[in-house]
């Protein structure tokens, strides 16, 4: 099956700080989801990126396919941007399932 | 609003107590899925559905069941829980392949 990971596993972030966060996954992909999982357990829908750029206020992701890896950014970080981001990919191969990323957690700090 | 509704959000309970968490969606969407999520395990599919009637197992099956007798409605069936069904759940829903998956607001149910 697909492999997705995530880098890093761990942030740490002053708020007003810009990061980036990096998902590669190992095969050919025709649906790529950004979430973010906020401390209730929510799953926040993001971004649907399979390919291209895509933003929505202080974020942005950009997808490049044919190199097998997306990119997330987070401009002027917040407080409530702390949680766990996963980047999921859907495996038509596996029932279309989508497979999750490790996640990477991030701490902004006030 | 389109949006994937679960029920209950919470629920503590003692093993071999039958359990029904129900998921629903107002999207029509063909597809339908259960994942468990658990520290350092990450999200794992239970079972899937591609329309009425129509279901398979996904990674993790065992202590499961599910039925899609409507399009909107994918229960997920817990006949005997045991403690290490203990987590978080999550039903989704989409059109098809290469759409995005909606995600209801989890179910994090605790056997004891």
């Amino acid at each position: 099956g697909i492999q997705v990971e995530q880098s890093p596993p761990d942030l740490i972030l002053q708020e007003g700080a810009n990061s980036t966060l990096r998902c590669n996954f190992s095969d050919s992909v025709n649906n790529l989801q950004w979430f973010h999982q906020n401390p209730w357990g929510q799953l926040i829908n993001l971004f649907y990126i399979p390919s291209g750029t895509k933003q929505n206020g202080r974020l942005s992701a950009t997808t490049v396919a044919t190199e097998r890896y997306s990119l997330l950014y987070i401009s002027s970080s917040q407080t409530t941007d702390s949680g766990v981001y996963f980047c999921a990919v859907e495996d038509k191969a596996a029932g279309n399932k989508l497979t999750f990323g490790g996640g990477t957690r991030v701490l902004v700090k006030p | 609003e389109a949006q994937v509704t679960q029920n209950p959000r919470y629920l503590i309970t003692v093993t071999g107590k039958k359990l029904t968490v129900t998921c629903s969606q107002n999207m029509n969407h063909e597809y339908m899925s259960w994942y468990r999520q658990d520290p350092g395990l990450g999200l794992r599919q239970i079972y899937y559905s591609m329309n009425v009637e129509v279901t398979d197992k996904g990674d993790v099956p065992e202590g499961y069941k599910v039925s899609r007798k409507e399009k909107r409605n994918f229960p997920l069936i817990l006949e005997s829980p045991s403690p290490n069904q203990t987590s978080l759940y999550f039903c989704a829903s989409w059109n098809r392949w290469g759409q995005p998956q909606h995600f209801g607001d989890g179910t994090r149910l605790s056997i004891l």
